[in-house]
């Protein structure tokens, strides 16, 4: 059982350069979402889907863009990058279910140049 | 908006010690409250959730309790040992995110168990 799988692992991009972090899960959950990490300001939620064909904002949504167009994929795209998206970004999932916790990926780390 | 306080940041402990990590926040109307571990250079465990209906959860060295109407939750872990390691994570989930929750996470208490 794979979990979540977040790929790249590391990416270097250069200022201006648009990139889509990959997430898949096997576990058949409704629930996906984005956080990105930065050091000293915790996790921050950028988008979050409840399921195939819908998506919603979180607290850190502009400069990112996501679709879900199966349950398995939920992809983060960087539409134009820029430094202060350099960060680490993690992608979890859970089912809908509020007594099941969510499952977290190893992280993208990405930095831009 | 809800806003996670977690004390202290770090914390240097002797091996065998009982500790306790604080986690506060602000905003009552949660769903569940969930407690991460984070490796370096890793992702987050997930070591509990506690239901709002819930006033504690045990797992093992692990005990987390939560008293939502004062916006307080604890991480008791007994008899520490250096694998516990690790930075600890509390993330409230808040109303919104369909029927789990979107979690807001505390900026994590860093634990340091020496030999």
């Amino acid at each position: 059982n794979a979990g979540v799988t977040q790929t790249p692992k590391f990416q270097v991009l250069k200022t201006g350069q648009s990139m889509t972090l990959q997430c898949a899960q096997d576990m058949n959950h409704e629930y996906m979402s984005w956080y990105r990490q930065d050091p000293g300001m915790g996790l921050r939620l950028i988008h979050y889907s409840v399921g195939a064909g819908i998506t919603d904002q979180g607290e850190v949504p502009n400069g990112y863009n996501v679709s879900r167009s199966t349950t398995e994929d939920f992809p983060l795209r960087l539409l134009s990058a820029a430094p202060s998206q350099t960060s680490v970004y993690f992608c979890a999932s859970s089912p809908q279910d509020r007594a099941r916790p969510q499952h977290f990926g190893d992280g993208t780390r990405l930095s831009i140049l | 908006k809800q806003e996670v306080t977690q004390i202290p940041a770090a914390l240097s402990v002797p091996e065998g010690e009982n500790l306790v990590l604080n986690c506060s926040f602000t905003d009552s109307a949660i769903y569940n409250l969930q407690w991460f571990r984070q490796d370096p250079g890793k992702g987050l465990t997930s070591l509990l959730l506690i239901q709002s209906s819930q006033r504690e959860q045990t797992s093992g060295r692990l005990n987390a309790s939560l008293d939502k109407s004062s916006g307080r939750s604890t991480l008791y872990i007994a008899a520490s040992q250096p694998g516990d390691s690790a930075t600890y994570l509390c993330a409230p989930a808040e109303h919104g995110g369909g029927s789990q929750g979107n979690l807001i996470f505390g900026k994590g208490t860093k634990l340091s168990v020496k030999p």
